[in-house]
């Protein structure tokens, strides 16, 4: 059974940081990873998606790396602002399960003004 | 364009009340996923409907818990004789390829 950690659970930067947060996942026979962005009573918004045979995908100040061989996935963001404080989720679609997400437990970022 | 919706958007109900939840997937996308979103239990997936094939159950919890696409478009989830423990967020994402669009969500509170 795929499980998917994340790293740290808790994050508070000041604004202008570059920071990375870590994803783990069990069972490297993925379809994809993506990582999501949760606001507190909202939705999920979709980020990045890393094909398993990609390395990295990066859009605007974002960058999210894979090493699927190690289970591991990274979301850089740079130049960090208050707008990003949100929490983080990694999600990974695993082959054999219909391409149903795996979600971590997701890092809470806060961006300090 | 029109994203996924969801309604009720909260929802209060006694235990031992059925519930029905809808979600307007994205026009065109022929996948949609029921997620659970809980305290202490993280996201979790329910249900996946792929166009006309039989739906994938294996998340779902318990037999109280069904869903229904109809026309390959909006789907219901129902609980049935809902538990204090069913009180979670209920996300719905639908997609045409690999990326999953979500949903704003349901609250649900069973008392």
């Amino acid at each position: 059974k795929q499980e998917v950690t994340q790293i740290p659970a808790a994050l508070s930067v000041p604004e202008g940081e570059n920071l990375v947060l870590n994803c783990s996942f069990t069972d490297s026979a993925i379809y994809n990873l993506q990582w999501f962005r949760q606001d507190p009573g909202k939705g999920l918004t979709s980020l990045l998606l890393i094909q398993s045979s990609q390395r990295e995908q990066t859009s605007g100040r974002l960058n999210a790396s894979l090493d699927k061989s190690s289970g591991r996935s990274t979301l850089y963001i740079a130049a960090s602002q208050p707008g990003d404080s949100a929490t983080y989720l990694c999600a990974v679609s695993t082959q054999g399960s219909a391409r149903q997400l795996t979600f971590g437990s997701g890092t809470q970022l806060t961006v300090l003004p | 364009g029109a994203g996924v919706s969801q309604s009720p958007s909260n929802k209060v109900t006694e235990k031992g009340k059925d519930v029905e939840l809808r979600c307007d997937p994205i026009s065109g996308h022929t996948a949609l996923y029921w997620y659970r979103q809980s305290l202490g239990q993280g996201l979790e997936f329910l249900i996946y409907f792929q166009g006309n094939s039989a739906p994938d159950k294996s998340g779902l919890p318990s037999d109280r818990f069904s869903a229904e696409r109809t026309g390959g478009s909006v789907s219901t989830l129902t609980i049935q004789r809902t538990q204090q423990e069913d009180s979670a967020v209920y996300l719905c994402a639908s997609s045409s390829g690999e990326t999953q669009y979500f949903g704003p969500g349901t609250r649900l509170l069973v008392l």
